[in-house]
Parts: structure tokens; sequence; C-alpha cells
């Protein structure tokens, strides 16, 4: 079965400007969660989707958004960019509807950088 | 808060050698435990995970982590590395927050020919 795609791969943006990435989780899987990886902070969690409604927030400012769709694909935007925006950002899928974590499966990421 | 944290943040070993990662966990309740690898380039890959049972997990590629509930570890384990097992490893954990992951910081592990 197809994994978890990401796109674009690879992004260079200009500070202020903003961005959309998109995810399409594996068939039949109805969770989406989104974490970016620096080098600085690891990999922290964004948000997590499950039928097109967010079910949970990490700690990230307002300019981190992202929705839902009917087929569970999921995008994330971010406003307003800034340099420490450059990050590695991962989607990840799953099955599991009771939530906790169970059988996550992730993409390669979208490479975002923001001069 | 719950936090997962890793105490090597980079290892560096020959071939044949056995590894030991540490991780621990603070938070009680359900304990939900993972590690994952990530090989140079690629995506993060899930390697075990433990739910309940046999605080003794074996996972893919030979690995396997203990889970010790009184020193609130999960200490991932391989008897002898190689080459192609040079990576990041991330331990992580729902926590009580439910499908959310939060991930140690990491130990990039090198390992000689």
């Amino acid at each position: 079965k197809a994994g978890v795609t990401q796109t674009p791969r690879y992004l260079i943006k200009t500070r202020g400007q903003q961005v959309t990435l998109s995810c399409s989780p594996i068939s039949g899987h109805r969770s989406v969660s989104w974490y970016q990886q620096t080098p600085g902070q690891g990999l922290q969690f964004l948000f997590e989707y499950f039928s097109e409604t967010q079910r949970n927030k990490g700690n990230f400012p307002g300019r981190f958004s992202g929705r839902q769709f009917s087929n569970s694909r999921s995008e994330m935007n971010v406003s307003t960019l800034e340099l420490g925006d450059s990050a590695l950002y991962l989607c990840a899928s799953s099955l599991e509807s009771q939530g906790n974590g169970y059988g996550y499966t992730f993409g390669s990421g979208t490479r975002l950088t923001v001069v | 808060a719950q936090s997962v944290s890793q105490h090597n943040h980079h290892v560096i070993l020959s071939e044949a050698a056995s590894l030991e990662l540490g991780c621990n966990y603070s938070y009680g309740g359900t304990v939900n435990l993972f590690w994952y690898v990530q090989y140079p380039g690629q995506h993060l890959q899930l390697l075990l995970k433990y739910f309940s049972g046999d605080p003794l997990v074996k996972g893919i590629k030979g690995f396997e982590a203990e889970f010790i509930k009184s020193k609130f570890s999960f200490n991932l384990r391989k008897p002898s590395v190689q080459w192609s097992d040079t990576a990041e490893y991330f331990c992580a954990s729902p926590g009580n927050a439910g499908n959310m992951l939060t991930f140690g910081g990491g130990t990039r592990l090198m390992v000689k020919p």
C-alpha cells in the first residue's frame, strides 16, 4: 500500500511569506498529525486531525494552522514566516481512533527553508 | 507535564559492539512507549512499541527494549550493531494526551565499520 505522501519535498520561502504543506495519509487512515523537526528543538507536536476535526494542538503560535479534508488529506499553513520556522515538517497518519499514538506511519517530510 | 528524555545525544560504536540507549519518561497512569529510528535521508520508522504485558519488547532488526516501571525507563538494546544501524534514534510516548507523541531529544548513533 502507498505510504504517507508529503508535498512538496523541499521549499524555500522568504521571511514574511506564507506556505501551505500537504499530506496524503495511508488509505483508510483518518488521523493525521503534524510535527516540526529542528536540530535545536527536536521533534515537536504541532496538531492532530481526526475526521476533519482538530483533536489536539501543540504549543505553537497561531501562525501555524491546519485542516483536514473529507478524504483525510491534510494541509498545514504557516503565515508570516520567520527564519526560525525553517525545519523539517513531518506528517504521520494512523488508523487508530482511540488516540494513543499506536500505529503511526510517518511521511518523508517537507524541508522548509526560510530566507 | 509529561516528558521523555534520552541521556545520550551522540554514540559512536564499532561494528559488533553492544548497544544500549537510555530513555526515561515522567508521567504516571497508563504507559505507552515507542522507539523510532530515522536513517539518513529517510522517514521515521517504528522499531518497537510497549503497551502492556511482557516488559521485554522485541522489535525489528534485532532491537529490543525493556520497560522498567520502577525506574521510569525504556532502554533500547541490541547485542551486536552493524554499520547499517547508523541512524538517529528517538524514544517517544503519547503520555496521557491522546494521539500526540512527545519525543525525546534523539540519539545519533554512528557505527564504525
